[in-house]
């Protein structure tokens, strides 16, 4: 079992403002980080998955960093939409290969 | 393709009742698993499998049993459901490690009372 933290809980912004949240994880035996977007009524779907450290990916207005000798990862959405409206989840791999998920950051883009 | 698929959505069982859940995916990816998602906390893995044939236990497999008999089918059983089985369950795979995005079928809402 990995302890994965995942700041802020929630947070509201306005539409056009920039946002970034945090994945802290045990920076020991590090295999990969997945990052996930849960929208409401849906399923998770993948937005990126990382495995070097300084790794940055970027899909759109949505990127993210790894940091692996510290444990964190940051993803950063430029410019929110509403759109953007979802839970983000992040998820380290195990030594055993799978995936410990936390319990994921609720964005809420105002118009 | 339909990608994951999960039967049934809904599901009302009453304590000490079984139920399969079937998850089938038509991307003909090796690692299939189960997860359950609960108020409050991450999502939680059950069991998985890494292959027809084969399957192992999760972080939470207490009450549960899976079965791979075919590549593109991973069942899901609750021998005898209990009211702290409620929840949602969540079915992915992925295409060969966990390096590769884990693709997620609809959920499950079951409910045990």
């Amino acid at each position: 079992i990995l302890n994965v933290e995942q700041s802020p809980q929630s947070l509201h912004v306005q539409e056009g403002d920039s946002t970034n949240f945090t994945c802290s994880f045990p920076s020991s035996n590090f295999y990969a980080l997945h990052w996930y977007r849960w929208e409401t009524a849906k399923s998770p779907e993948a937005l990126f998955v990382m495995t070097l450290n300084g790794d940055e990916k970027k899909k759109g207005r949505i990127s993210a960093t790894l940091n692996t000798k510290e444990g964190y990862s940051y993803l950063y959405i430029k410019g929110s939409q509403p759109e953007d409206s979802a839970t983000y989840l992040c998820a380290p791999v195990s030594g055993a290969n799978n995936l410990f998920f936390g319990t994921g950051t609720r964005l809420t883009v105002i118009p | 393709n339909a990608g994951v698929t999960q039967t049934p959505k809904f599901r009302v069982l009453k304590t000490g009742q079984s139920m399969t859940l079937l998850c089938a995916q038509d991307m003909n990816h090796e690692y299939m698993y189960w997860y359950r998602q609960d108020p409050g906390m991450g999502l939680r893995l059950i069991h998985y499998s890494v292959g027809e044939g084969t399957t192992a236990k999760g972080e939470v497999p207490d009450g549960y049993n899976v079965s791979r008999l075919k590549k593109q089918n991973f069942l899901l059983g609750l021998e005898s459901a209990a009211p702290s089985q409620t929840s949602v369950y969540f079915c992915a795979s992925t295409a060969t490690s966990s390096y590769n995005e884990q693709f997620f079928g609809p959920g499950t809402r079951l409910t045990v009372l």
